[in-house]
């Protein structure tokens, strides 16, 4: 079956960095995304990996190892606003996209 | 672009009734999915759209679910009759063909369904 692991809940302290990690068994990869849902709002893409590596975008980086079916979000300089749930959703063989059931990511001053 | 709009933002009804969402995607783009997210089973897949004909709709989760998009600007998911374990958190997204990265959806503010 086609599977998305990511921690249920993270806690960082406001300034500091962390990495939330995924890993992924589907059947086929066609490319893995990263989400961000703050509470009661809609997901917003945040970064799309296909090849293996480090992709990064600010304060926001996302590493790929498809050999390992694992990937992960590191988020520096954590500010308050980054307090929401972060999605990690691969799009398989059938170009659909496989959701894993997000971390929820808190952040404390 | 005023991005996915959906309506109502919230619905609340009785068990039983008959209950439309609607969706507007974004100008220009081919694909649409509907999505349900609960706390327990998080994001889940209904239905998908290219060009307005439905390609995998193995996510419904049975007869009583329906969607349509009769035109490139409109769809709509219907549940008839509603039960309360259909209340949920109803996204809509949509996609555009060929941009890069492959498929990143944009997705609507949600609808809040409550069934009592």
């Amino acid at each position: 079956g086609q599977n998305i692991d990511q921690p249920t809940e993270m806690t960082a302290t406001e300034g500091a960095i962390v990495q939330i990690n995924c890993t992924y068994q589907t059947s086929g990869f066609n490319g893995l995304f990263w989400y961000q849902q703050h509470a009661g709002e809609a997901p917003t893409f945040l970064s799309y990996n296909v090849l293996d590596g480090l992709e990064e975008k600010g304060r926001f980086s996302s590493f790929l190892s498809r050999s390992k079916g694992y990937s992960y979000l590191l988020l520096k300089e954590l500010q308050m606003k980054d307090s929401a749930s972060y999605l990690c959703a691969v799009m398989d063989s059938n170009y659909q996209l496989i959701w894993g059931a997000g971390t929820k990511l808190i952040i404390k001053p | 672009d005023a991005g996915v709009i959906q309506s109502p933002r919230h619905e609340v009804t009785e068990m039983g009734q008959e209950v439309t969402l609607r969706c507007k995607p974004i100008s220009g783009h081919d694909y649409l999915f509907w999505y349900r997210q609960t706390m327990m089973r998080g994001l889940e897949l209904l239905i998908y759209f290219n060009n307005n004909v439905p390609i995998d709709d193995s996510g419904m989760p049975e007869d009583r679910f329906s969607a349509k998009m009769p035109n490139a600007s409109f769809s709509t998911l219907k549940i008839q009759p509603s039960e309360p374990r259909d209340s949920a958190v109803y996204f809509c997204a949509s996609s555009p063909a060929g941009a890069e990265p492959v498929n990143e959806q944009f997705f609507g503010p949600g609808t809040r369904l409550t069934v009592l």
